[in-house]
Parts: C-alpha cells; sequence; structure tokens
C-alpha cells in the first residue's frame, strides 16, 4: 500500500486561507470516509484534527475544515494563525484492512 | 481521561528485538483497536498494525509482517508491540493510538527506540 500523495509545503500569510490535499485511490481515500487529518508541531505528538474526512473533535477551531472529491481528500484552514504552522499529514483506511498515512505537508505562516 | 502511557526509551543492537508496552488506563480498555505507528527522524508517519484487545486479532502492514507481534494484557489495560531483527531503518519514534471512527484519536508519548551497533 503506497503512502497518500500530499504536497510537501504548503505556505500563507495570517488571516489567509490555505488548502492541502490527500490524494489516493480508489482502494483507500476513494473508498471510504475513514479520511482524517493530523497536526504535529515540532517535537510533540500527532493531534487529531478531522475524522471521518469532515467531522471536527470537540475543541478542534471551526477554522479546520475538511472535504473529499473522488480519491483526493483536503483539509481547508481559514483565518490562518502563526499557531497553525506545523506538518499535517492525512490518513485513510484501506480495503485490505490496513491504514495508510500521507508523506506529511509542513505548513509555513509567513 | 482518556491517557496513553508508553515504555521509555530503548537503545538496541542490530539483530535484536524490542518490546514496547503502552498502557491505556482511564477508558474501557477492550472497547477500542490500537494502532501502532512510527515516525523516523525528520520522516513522516507510518502505519505499523493495530490490535483488537478484545479478542486479540491482529493486522500488521505487509513490510513488517514476519518481524512485529502485538498482544495484549486485559487484566492491566496494556498492550505490546514487539519488533524483532532490528535494523538501523527501525530507529524511530514508536507511538501507540485509539482507534475511534476510522481515526486514531488520543496518542501515548511516543517512545524512541534506537538502533545502533
Amino acid at each position: 500500500q503506497s503512502a497518500l500523495t500530499q504536497p510537501a509545503f504548503v505556505s500563507g500569510s495570517p488571516g489567509q486561507s490555505i488548502t492541502i490535499s490527500c490524494t489516493g485511490t480508489s482502494s483507500d481515500v476513494g473508498a471510504y470516509n475513514y479520511v482524517s487529518w493530523y497536526q504535529q508541531h515540532p517535537g510533540e505528538t500527532p493531534k487529531l484534527m478531522i475524522s471521518e474526512v469532515t467531522n471536527r473533535p470537540s475543541g478542534v477551531s471551526n477554522r479546520f475544515s475538511g472535504s473529499k472529491s473522488g480519491n483526493t481528500a483536503s483539509l481547508t484552514i481559514s483565518g490562518l494563525q502563526v499557531e497553525d504552522e506545523a506538518d499535517y499529514y492525512c490518513s485513510s483506511y484501506t480495503s485490505i484492512s490496513t491504514w495508510v498515512f500521507g508523506g506529511g505537508t509542513k505548513l509555513t505562516v509567513l | 481521561q482518556v491517557q496513553l502511557v508508553q515504555s521509555g526509551a530503548e537503545v538496541k543492537k542490530p539483530g535484536a528485538s524490542v518490546k514496547l508496552s503502552c498502557k491505556a488506563p482511564g477508558y474501557t480498555f477492550t472497547g477500542h483497536h490500537i494502532h501502532w505507528v512510527r515516525q523516523a527522524p525528520g520522516q513522516g508517519l507510518e502505519w505499523v498494525g493495530i490490535i483488537n484487545p478484545n479478542g486479540d486479532s491482529t493486522t500488521y502492514v505487509r513490510d513488517f509482517q514476519g518481524r512485529v507481534t502485538m498482544t495484549r494484557d486485559t487484566s492491566s489495560s496494556t498492550v505490546y508491540m514487539e519488533l524483532r531483527s532490528l535494523r538501523s531503518e527501525d530507529t524511530a519514534v514508536y507511538y501507540c493510538a485509539r482507534a475511534h471512527s476510522g481515526s486514531l484519536d488520543y496518542w501515548g508519548q511516543g517512545t524512541l527506540v534506537t538502533v545502533s551497533s
């Protein structure tokens, strides 16, 4: 099972919106609504930001939203803030009952 | 309060084995599967496998099959991951995380495993 494809780097200015894509196949992202997104600051443990494509866990800012179209899922962060600068990873359940992560996207807030 | 508490850092020689633990107090242990994920230095997250504490069924990623075994002890609400035939490429932080609705909702603090001669 190959890793999901994410852009390596994304950047934006405070207040702007950015979108991070996560492209898989019809055997993972395209087949199930079990796509999730994780935020990881340097030296810290990953934090769940979005589950089941669009669901925001309690405590996660509503500036974070998720969507999916076909084999590509997306994470959108609106009203970008300095503290959003981090690495972001997508993950999906797969047709062989495993999970797979994306390669990660480094978000820089300029 | 959901917490996953992992064992301490390990240093191993190539060819050795390591057994990591992940204690999960604070919720119904048998109610959620537990994932294991690793992250090599400066690299991304890599899914290793999953165990169902209620019955002991496991699924491992193909790359680790034959080298990894996940087990659980319901009496102590602890899951274990043993990785054998260690090589330098296995140097990483290993995380356990609770499964919920297809996601990993709570993560342990991570265990650094260093493989070096």
